[in-house]
């Protein structure tokens, strides 16, 4: 069965930083693309990032919105994706869902970031 | 970026009556690669988000044959055979052609 795990929300203060992690098992996770999914409290999806996998060199992509701010990374032997969030605004408090792959299939049930002061 | 439209914000239903959602894109979905990733998900209230649909018209693991996607470059439907209540929720379309990937606002299918 495939499991995925969000952990690390919080609250933050506006400027701070926060590191989310996404423990995943139940399947070859090095085979897979993974995502992070957010959503602000009352409204729609946004993606966020992805890291793509070891045969396509780890590559990352971002939302436009964020770029320079996150840091998407995958430890493989952990079975485990994560989400570096720099510089936090209020405007980045939402639900934080990871995902798996390239057409995000399973998700967690995500992970509260509130940025207030 | 790739920008979703998909009208209305709500969409009034019957149980048992056919609802269609539709998904309309700023630009051509189909990738070089002749792949469209044009996929549709539910959201269910307190819920993650359930993929429903994926390139356009392949059902994901599980979901009832009363969920039929279809469309082709850049607008796309989801029709919903015989509405049932765990079918009601907000529904978005997601691209995932061209980065970065974007989701439309959602529909919201209600009741009437």
């Amino acid at each position: 069965e495939v499991q995925i795990l969000e952990t690390g929300g919080g609250l933050v203060k506006p400027g701070g930083s926060l590191r989310l992690s996404c423990a995943t098992s139940g399947f070859n996770f090095n085979d897979y693309f993974m995502n992070w999914v957010r959503q602000a409290p009352g409204k729609g999806l946004e993606w966020v990032a992805q890291i793509r996998n070891k045969n396509y060199n780890y590559a990352t992509y971002y939302a436009e919105s964020l770029e320079g701010r996150v840091t998407i990374s995958r430890d493989d032997s952990k079975s485990s994706v994560y989400l570096q969030v720099n510089n936090l605004r209020a405007e980045d408090t939402a639900i934080y869902f990871c995902t798996r792959s390239r057409i995000p299939d399973y998700w967690g049930q995500g992970v509260m970031v509130t940025v207030s002061s | 970026d790739v920008v979703l439209t998909q009208p209305p914000v709500a969409q009034p239903v019957t149980l048992g009556d056919q609802a269609s959602i539709s998904c309309r894109s700023s630009q051509s979905l189909v990738q070089s690669n002749g792949n469209t990733y044009l996929e549709w998900y539910l959201q269910k209230p307190g819920q993650s988000p359930q993929l429903l649909i994926y390139k356009v018209s392949k059902r994901f693991s599980g979901v009832p044959d009363r969920f039929i996607g279809s469309g082709s470059g850049s607008d796309f439907t989801l029709k919903i055979s015989r509405v049932e209540p765990e079918d009601l929720g907000v529904y978005y379309c997601f691209q995932g052609t061209h980065d970065p990937y974007t989701f439309g606002a959602g529909t919201k299918l209600e009741l009437k």
